[in-house]
């Protein structure tokens, strides 16, 4: 059974521009969630998918959105991109809408210039 | 509000020896307590995890146990290994609707041969 991928592995952005990462959950996986990984900040949480709804919304700007498609898998974008917005961005799906078992991809690493 | 402190680390051990790694969480209601571990490189792992007061959660010889008394779930393993060498990262879920987990800082271990 396949993991979590996520897609690209590595991004090198500048101030301004765009980016779009993308995650494809476990098969049958229905959450998708989002988290930013930050050596100051550690791991906070960004938003989570189910069903293609957003349920849940972490302490983010508008910059960032995110969007789940019908087949779940789920994509994040952000725009006007600051040097702060370097990290790991790791995104988690689970089968239901519980938290007993999320599992994690290997993350995007983004570098901002 | 809610929030989970883990003792900071690096921790280096040699092989064989105790390991404890302190959490202690604040929360409003009766979360769900995890332990994540993370291997270089790589997305977060569940090792294991505690629904209710008084109960241990246990993996790969690792333990932890739901203290309500003291608001802990401290990480024990009683022999580790060089394998066991990773950022690991207590979690608690309070909300149980799936997504949003709060985490520690993380605890860094680093086992020597």
């Amino acid at each position: 059974k396949a993991g979590v991928t996520q897609t690209p592995r590595y991004l090198i952005k500048t101030r301004g521009q765009q980016v779009t990462l993308s995650c494809s959950p476990i098969s049958g996986h229905r959450s998708v969630s989002w988290y930013q990984q930050t050596p100051g900040q550690g791991l906070q949480f960004l938003f989570e998918y189910f069903s293609e709804t957003q349920r849940n919304k972490g302490n983010f700007p508008g910059r960032f959105s995110g969007r789940q498609f019908s087949n779940s898998r789920s994509e994040m974008n952000v725009s006007t991109l600051e040097l702060g917005d370097s990290a790991l961005y790791l995104c988690a799906s689970s089968f239901d809408a519980t938290n007993e078992k999320l599992f994690f991809g290997s993350g995007t690493q983004l570098s901002v210039l | 509000g809610n929030s989970v402190t883990q003792m900071e680390g690096p921790v280096t051990l040699s092989e064989e020896a105790f390991l404890t790694i302190n959490c202690t969480y604040t929360a409003t209601g009766y979360p769900s307590l995890f332990w994540y571990v993370q291997y270089p490189g790589e997305g977060l792992q569940l090792l294991l995890k505690a629904t209710k007061a008084d109960d241990k959660g246990s993996n790969k010889g690792f333990e932890a146990t739901y203290r309500k008394e003291t608001t802990s779930f401290h990480l024990e393993k009683g022999s580790v290994q060089v394998s066991d060498s990773a950022v690991y990262f207590c979690a608690l879920d309070v909300y149980n609707q799936g997504g949003k987990l709060i985490f520690g800082q993380g605890t860094e271990l680093s086992v020597k041969p």
